[in-house]
């Protein structure tokens, strides 16, 4: 069964305007992290930021912030001013339990074309 | 911050012949290595997990008398792509955990884009 889904294949949006990327997940682990990663043509991961399952209030990185809803299992990335460096595939990734070795699952992926 | 070196960016093989990535931890102790592929405009899919010292775990369907992995050391660990062939084609990508890690202590390598030919 799929534990995280991306259910938007490509977005869209306006260089400056705020953007939300869709993720829920699905686990009946209490304990469990979520994380988002921006891959560019490049290939490379790159880390924006993570939710732990016990965490107060939603994360927030600079230009991105995930609003975790944890009744609704999601956790959506928005991203606040959108720049033509955002365009890229994104994921969403979870990893299940706390132990130091647990592995990420990720998301189908969404691709963002941000235009000028 | 944490590195990880992946050799090489790309390679491209004849069908039947082995081709190996290396994965190295510059500047921590990976205890823990997750190897990956993705196929074009599609999501990484895990192949297997490897502890430094141990046997890997597979996912599964991956095949792991074609896919060897290992991982003798705390800052090196390898995949093996065994008689390669075309379908084996895509981008292959580590990550490696640190033993003390915190909840998002996942560094990944720059990949390998594989061709066979």
């Amino acid at each position: 069964a799929q534990k995280i889904t991306q259910t938007q294949p490509g977005m869209f949006v306006q260089e400056k305007e705020a953007v939300t990327l869709d993720c829920t997940y699905d686990t009946s682990d209490p304990s469990y992290g979520l994380f988002w990663y921006k891959q560019p043509s490049s290939g490379e991961m790159i880390f924006l930021i993570y939710q732990g399952s016990y965490d107060q209030q939603n994360a927030t990185e600079g230009r991105y912030s995930l609003n975790f809803q944890k009744a609704r299992k999601s956790a959506n990335l928005v991203i606040s001013a959108s720049q033509l460096g955002d365009s890229a595939m994104y994921f969403c990734a979870m990893r299940e339990g706390y132990n130091q070795g647990g592995k990420l699952i990720f998301g189908q992926g969404t691709e963002l074309s941000v235009k000028p | 911050g944490a590195v990880v070196s992946q050799h090489p960016s790309w390679v491209i093989c004849k069908s039947g012949t082995s081709v190996k990535i290396e994965c190295r931890s510059l500047d921590f102790q990976a205890t823990t290595m997750f190897w990956y592929r993705q196929f074009p405009k599609q999501s990484l899919m895990l192949m297997a997990t490897s502890n430094e010292g141990s046997k890997a775990t597979y996912e599964q369907g991956v095949e792991k008398d074609k896919f060897l992995i290992n991982h003798a050391s705390l800052t090196l660990s390898t995949l093996t792509v065994t008689s390669a062939h075309p379908e084996d084609s895509s981008f292959y990508i580590c990550s490696a955990r640190e033993a003390q890690a915190g909840g998002y202590g996942y560094t990944f390598g720059s990949g390998t884009r594989l061709t066979v030919v």
